[in-house]
């Protein structure tokens, strides 16, 4: 079965430290990719960070960055220097024919 | 143009009205998606317009009708909801091509859908 698991269904941080959402999936492809898209309260879904199942090293864009353990089939988040607004709903996923199977989704609260 | 937009933003609609979900990309994308999506859940798939057919229905209801007029402009219609349909309708685009393959999808903020 294709799945997506997100063990955290909330996560806390206080405003500039670092925090690392987790995520783990199960697939039978050999090649395939994985993403994590933010959606802030009432605003749209957007892409954080994606990466390439056949690529070994990991993704970086500036403060977000994960680990890939395609071993391990583990996909990890961190944020780093966290920011007020980085606060929303993360959910991470991989394509499989067209579809996006998504995780349940973590919500990420940045304290002041 | 790495946009895609949705009208209206907000729609509250009666169980016996028939109503309209609009969605556009000029991002040249050749596949097409409807998600509906309740509040702190995921995206639930509801259909794939690939090169402007139908590829994928998720068992929707038929008070559910997509349209694909052309590779830009994605349509949903809707005739006698129920209260709980109420929900986000995401619309999305894809670079389109083979399955399985590199597809990121570029999401629509949204029509948040209220059915009395």
């Amino acid at each position: 079965a294709q799945t997506v698991t997100q063990s955290q269904p909330e996560m806390s941080v206080q405003e500039a430290e670092t925090v690392t959402l987790s995520c783990t999936y199960d697939t039978s492809e050999s090649d395939y990719y994985l993403f994590w898209y933010k959606q802030p309260p009432s605003r749209q879904m957007i892409l954080v960070i994606r990466q390439e199942a056949y690529k070994q090293q990991n993704a970086t864009e500036n403060r977000f960055s994960v680990n890939f353990q395609k071993a391990a089939k583990s996909f990890s988040l961190k944020i780093s220097d966290s920011q007020l607004g980085d606060a929303a709903m993360y959910f991470c996923a991989y394509i499989s024919n067209y579809q996006l199977i998504w995780g349940a989704g973590t919500k990420l609260i940045i304290k002041p | 143009d790495t946009e895609v937009t949705q009208t209206p933003k907000h729609l509250v609609m009666g169980m016996t009205n028939k109503k309209s979900l609009k969605c556009e990309q000029h991002m040249g994308h050749r596949a097409m998606y409807w998600y509906k999506q309740k509040a702190k859940k995921p995206p639930e798939l509801m259909f794939v317009y690939s090169y402007e057919k139908l590829s994928i229905n998720e068992s929707v209801p038929s008070r559910f009708s997509p349209e694909c007029p052309n590779s830009s402009l994605l349509n949903l219609h809707l005739h006698a909801l129920q209260p709980e349909d109420s929900a986000l309708y995401l619309c999305a685009s894809s670079q389109g091509g083979q399955a399985s393959s590199y597809n990121e999808q570029f999401f629509g903020p949204g029509t948040r859908l209220t059915v009395l």
